[in-house]
């Protein structure tokens, strides 16, 4: 079956830790996105890419890196530098030719001890 | 600076009630609305709409879109609980690049 697939579900940070949440797709799409939703708010976009080695940043990619090696596969690292990064958060991707609904993967949930 | 606003941002119904939910959008280089609905975890795609005055119709559910106005409503006809959800819209916007610009949602809970 084709999709989206994210881990982990549960995500658990200490202060002063990087770490990454992962995306992969097998629908052979050039572009991908992460978001992040905070409860009771909508998708804020963080970074998207509509090609491999290359990469945008969204509105609020302060505190968060990414890379795109890989066409199936798009990162994200919440580092240190992010002081409040308890959210729930959701990678996304289309074929790139516009006009078209994104697929959603399942979502990481981060929280901070 | 694009935007996308949502209205209301919650409405409790009761089951067999009609809702209407609004999107109006500020967006510089439109090329598509699209409706989501949320249940406590990735959103569902229910809509796209590209074109004015076309009504998109999917059961109970139906959209139409205003590009003269910027706005997008979404009906709701004969509610039942298991719409309970949030109902998010987004703009499709592409300036050299693709991405897409959500509204903050509808929170809709539907009584029994």
């Amino acid at each position: 079956d084709g999709g989206i697939t994210q881990s982990p579900k549960y995500l658990f940070r200490k202060e002063g830790q990087n770490v990454t949440l992962s995306c992969e797709q097998n629908l052979n799409h050039d572009a991908m996105y992460w978001y992040r939703q905070d409860p009771g708010q909508g998708l804020r976009l963080i970074y998207y890419s509509q090609i491999v080695n290359d990469f945008q940043k969204g509105d609020i990619a302060e505190g968060y890196s990414v890379s795109r090696e890989k066409k199936e596969s798009f990162p994200l690292t919440v580092t240190s530098a992010q002081k409040n990064p308890t959210a729930f958060y959701l990678c996304a991707s289309t074929s790139g030719a516009g006009q078209e609904t994104q697929y959603f993967g399942p979502g990481t949930r981060l929280l901070v001890l | 600076e694009d935007k996308v606003v949502q209205s209301p941002l919650s409405l409790v119904v009761h089951e067999g009630d009609t809702v209407t939910l609004n999107c109006s959008y500020e967006v510089t280089n439109f090329r598509s609305l699209l409706w989501y609905k949320q249940e406590k975890k990735a959103p569902t795609f229910l809509f796209m709409l590209t074109s004015s005055g076309i009504e998109k119709k999917s059961g109970r559910l139906s959209s139409i879109l205003d590009k003269k106005e910027l706005f997008s409503i979404l009906n709701i006809t004969a509610t039942q609980t298991g719409d309970s959800a949030v109902y998010l819209c987004a703009v499709e916007e592409a300036s050299g690049t693709y991405k897409y610009i959500f509204g903050t949602g509808t929170r809709l809970k539907v009584l029994a």
